[in-house]
């Protein structure tokens, strides 16, 4: 069975950093691409970002870019999204999800919630 | 940037069908995919690939896809399809989701 499993959410203050993490089990990581999703309390899901299976290719939405990196390492199954200097418009949940550019998004896991506040 | 723009509710009678739909630039020249998310859930891949149902999707779940127009389309709607319903596609390397429709099935 495909698991993901997100960690790493909580309070941080703008401008701090944080990192997320994503453990993934039930398939080859290393052959999939990886998403981090977002949502904010009430509204729609954005996209946030996306890496290849060999960590080659990374995508970001413009709402990120410049702040957040996403990166993974395929030996400890993990996906991790850092997030630095955070905005309070960055508070959500974040989805960690299987999927990469052109497929669909084929599982999700539970999600882990970030606010961004002093 | 590309946009696609959902209806922000839809409703439907029991047992009766259900049509939700996404506009996008011509978004009949991608592929699109569809995610259900119940209250307090994460979102499930319902349709995938314009008119793809994962394993475990019921029959009752179709999509369609052309010109400026795709549709999700739900035929003898239950009480357990009530949720919030996403489109999505890609678009130069960037994912790109609808702003949701709530579905209630009276």
């Amino acid at each position: 069975e495909v698991q993901l499993v997100e960690s790493g959410g909580g309070l941080v203050q703008p401008g701090g950093s944080l990192r997320l993490s994503c453990a993934a089990s039930g398939f080859t990581f290393s052959r999939y691409a990886m998403i981090w999703v977002r949502q904010a309390a009430g509204k729609g899901l954005e996209w946030v970002s996306v890496i290849s299976g060999g960590n080659n290719s990374t995508y970001y939405a413009d709402s990120v870019k410049g702040r957040f990196t996403i990166s993974r390492d395929n030996s400890k199954n993990t996906l991790y999204l850092q997030m630095n200097s955070p905005r309070v418009e960055d508070t959500a949940v974040y989805y960690c999800a299987k999927g990469g550019v052109g497929a669909p998004i084929d599982c999700w896991g539970q999600g882990t919630l970030v606010t961004v506040s002093s | 940037s590309y946009e696609l723009t959902q209806p922000l509710s839809v409703s439907v009678a029991l047992g009766q069908t259900a049509r939700i739909t996404c506009g996008g630039n011509n978004i009949g020249s991608k592929y699109v995919h569809w995610y259900q998310q119940r209250p307090g859930q994460a979102p499930v891949l319902v349709i995938s690939r314009d008119n793809d149902r994962p394993s475990g999707i019921p029959e009752r779940f179709s999509g369609s896809n052309s010109g400026n127009t795709a549709t999700l389309t739900i035929s003898r709607a239950q009480a357990g399809d009530e949720a919030d319903y996403y489109c999505q596609v890609w678009d130069s390397n960037t994912g790109v989701f609808g702003g949701g429709t709530k579905l209630t099935v009276l």
